[in-house]
């Protein structure tokens, strides 16, 4: 399967600062990523999909303008969390979909920490 | 809207002994896949098995095998011969036909192997 790497691993900041995160395919050409947000203790929730060289698409109730995310190359994709605020504090997990369907590979997490 | 049930937060085994993990999901799709994913401690979404809806054979990888009644629709895990490895945190996902390859989770089972 695909080798999936995020940078960094984890990340503190101070409110109100913007936090880049990267999620890298380092062995396949990824046309298709996602990005979820994981709270503690909880499920993984899917914040958005990223196709590659288009806009990505948001689920409901995640603000596109907060959360930025550019798929400028078939192996990068980026996530900026905007103006983080404690609440944004969460592990941020990246995935890449795979030549078939059912096949999605998954990316170590972030664990961003807003103080 | 999908959704995807694990009523059981937490179970524990012992080693050597079998277990399982019980999913139901909703869905009016006639075709998509289910997954079963183990979080371990360091995070890492690692891919346990999954399966085709459209195949009535139980999918089976080593100790993991599944249960998966479409009628009902049920998709539980069984490990057999437990091991302390095992122990993790156990999504149970759904991907519909026509989501873009996004997964949608399970609360999540938190999986204790004993001595």
């Amino acid at each position: 399967g695909a080798v999936v790497s995020q940078h960094p691993s984890r990340v503190i900041c101070k409110s109100g600062t913007s936090v880049k995160i990267e999620c890298r395919s380092l062995d396949f050409q990824a046309t298709t990523m996602f990005w979820y947000r994981q709270f503690p203790k909880q499920s993984l929730m899917l914040m958005a999909t990223s196709n590659e060289g288009s806009k990505a698409t948001y689920e409901q109730g995640v603000e596109k303008d907060k959360f930025l995310i550019n798929h400028a190359s078939l192996t990068l994709s980026t996530l900026t969390v905007t103006s983080a605020h404690p609440e944004d504090s969460s592990f941020y997990i990246c995935s890449v979909q795979g030549d078939h369907i059912n096949e999605q590979f998954f990316g170590p997490g972030t664990r961003l920490t807003v103080l | 809207a999908q959704t995807v049930t694990q009523s059981q937060p937490e179970m524990s085994v012992q080693e050597a002994e079998t277990v399982t993990l019980s999913c139901t999901y909703d869905t009016s799709e006639n075709n998509y896949y289910l997954f079963w994913y183990k979080q371990p401690p360091s995070r890492q979404m690692i891919l346990v098995i999954r399966q085709e809806a459209y195949k009535q054979q139980n999918a089976t990888e080593n100790r993991f095998s599944v249960n998966f009644q479409k009628a009902a629709k049920s998709f539980s895990l069984k490990i057999s011969d437990s091991q302390l490895g095992d122990t993790a945190m156990y999504f149970c996902a759904f991907m519909p036909p026509n989501s873009g390859y996004a997964l949608n989770f399970g609360k999540g089972t938190s999986l204790l192997v004993t001595p």
